[in-house]
């Protein structure tokens, strides 16, 4: 079974914080994304990263950004946390090349900013 | 990405059939139907895609119209673990950006 784990359940955050999420996927997928979910909005892309090293904003980058040095691993990170960055976050990965590619996901971790 | 239409809710008796529909009207003919569905507090889970021919695996049947602007998920015997949003989604095989997520269909099973 494809297998994503994010760093945490459930983090709690000051404002002003740095705070790192980190996704870990046992696939040897190429790709791998960030979303976040809120309640009535769905899930909305942050980041997403096609390779080692290469990333690409997704729909809502600001006040994130992401680090991808291992291919299995893929960081989200606060530079400075905020209230109305309070959500659930999401981590996927997926293959890359031909076919349909159905994304997996890792159970999520809810992040509280107070 | 072709846009897709979920009844908000539907409810479903333990040990029936759940039949949730989509409509995709506009979709392209190299695209694909996938569906997920998110528990309470959990990551999406994939269930089922398809092209245009109808496809089952252990999870689910997926059966798409002849014209392909529309599908229905059907889980056959559901149970109470069932219940959960369900998300039909269009997209280009080997597109390696996101998935586009709407609001689904809350499915509830009862008792």
């Amino acid at each position: 079974d494809v297998k994503v784990t994010q760093s945490s359940r459930y983090l709690v955050k000051r404002t002003g914080e740095k705070v790192f999420l980190e996704c870990v996927q046992d696939m040897d997928h190429e790709n791998m994304f960030w979303y976040r979910q809120d309640p009535g909005l769905g899930l909305r892309l942050i980041y997403f990263s096609y390779d080692v090293k290469m990333k690409e904003k997704g729909d809502i980058p600001e006040g994130y950004s992401v680090s991808r040095e291992k291919k299995e691993r893929f960081s989200l990170i606060l530079e400075s946390a905020s209230t109305n960055q309070t959500s659930m976050y999401l981590c996927a990965s997926s293959q890359t090349g031909f076919g349909t590619h159905e994304q997996y996901f890792g159970p999520g971790t809810r992040l509280t900013v107070t | 990405d072709a846009k897709t239409t979920q009844p908000p809710s539907m409810d479903c008796a333990e040990g029936r059939a759940a039949n949730l529909p989509c409509n995709h009207s506009t979709i392209s003919g190299n695209e694909y139907v996938y569906w997920y569905r998110q528990i309470h507090s959990q990551g999406p889970q994939y269930i089922i895609h398809g092209l245009k021919n109808n496809e089952t695996n252990e999870m689910a049947s997926l059966i798409i119209t002849e014209d392909r602007k529309s599908s229905t998920l059907i889980l056959p015997h559901a149970t109470l673990r069932d219940t959960a949003v369900y998300y039909c989604i269009v997209r280009v095989a080997g597109d390696n950006n996101d998935m586009r997520f709407g609001a689904g269909t809350r499915l509830t099973v009862k008792p």
